[in-house]
């Protein structure tokens, strides 16, 4: 059962335009939500978050929405650069008592074209 | 200079053979974690420590096995029970998440790939 979903395996964006990656989730218990940036063979990196309490979050060029009714949450970065050219993966926590962890979907390789 | 090291980066496994991957952090946090990635999937979760001397079994704990005897360490024995080793490994780690406003912000090591000979 993916309780975290990332729908598009791939995208394609020119340089200087705008990527949206989208993450779709199933468990309402989860109240905190998470983008990480992973290069091949390399760990992933944090990249942004976002509380469930929020509806959106800015960091520079990153952007993430998150819109609890629809249970989704996207990434924007603007301008894309091809430095961005990664796998993303969008990760969720819920509260169990002290455990924290993480519920990862099977990311989006983003590729930021000349 | 914190982080999370992870050694080696490449390991072989022979038919029947334990191996342990080491994961060794210095940024003081309590909490560690082992997950499993295979090509095309996400990070499945394999086992995690939210305190020395303990730990608990992720979704994909069977033919793993691990240890948490110091705070900043946490090794990962695949031993010869895991018929499908062959993947890449990661471990993390974080502060110690305590109710809804925990930040479960999990900082990576490099990694490990395992295959088998």
């Amino acid at each position: 059962d993916q309780q975290v979903k990332q729908n598009s395996p791939s995208l394609s964006v020119q340089e200087g335009r705008i990527s949206i990656l989208n993450c779709d989730y199933t468990n309402s218990m989860f109240d905190y939500f998470l983008w990480y940036k992973k290069y091949p063979a390399e760990g992933p990196t944090f990249l942004i978050s976002i509380s469930s309490i929020k509806d959106k979050n800015e960091d520079g060029r990153f952007t993430v929405f998150l819109n609890k009714s629809a249970k989704h949450l996207s990434l924007h970065i603007v301008p894309s650069q091809p430095g961005d050219s990664a796998v993303y993966f969008c990760a969720a926590s819920g509260h169990t008592g002290t455990a924290s962890k993480l519920t990862f979907g099977t990311g989006t390789r983003l590729q930021v074209t000349l | 200079d914190g982080g999370i090291t992870q050694s080696p980066k490449y390991l072989f496994r022979k038919e029947g053979q334990n191996v342990t991957l080491s994961c060794e952090q210095n940024l003081n946090h309590d909490a560690m974690y082992w997950y499993r990635q295979d090509p095309g999937q996400g990070l499945r979760l394999i086992y995690y420590s939210q305190i020395v001397n303990d730990f608990q079994k992720g979704d994909i704990a069977e033919g793993y096995s691990v240890s948490r005897e110091k705070k900043e360490s946490f090794p990962l024995t695949v031993t010869s029970a895991q018929k499908n080793p062959t993947a890449f490994y990661l471990c993390a780690s974080s502060i110690r998440g305590e109710g809804m406003s925990a930040k479960n912000i999990q900082y990576f090591g490099a990694g490990t790939r395992l295959s088998v000979l």
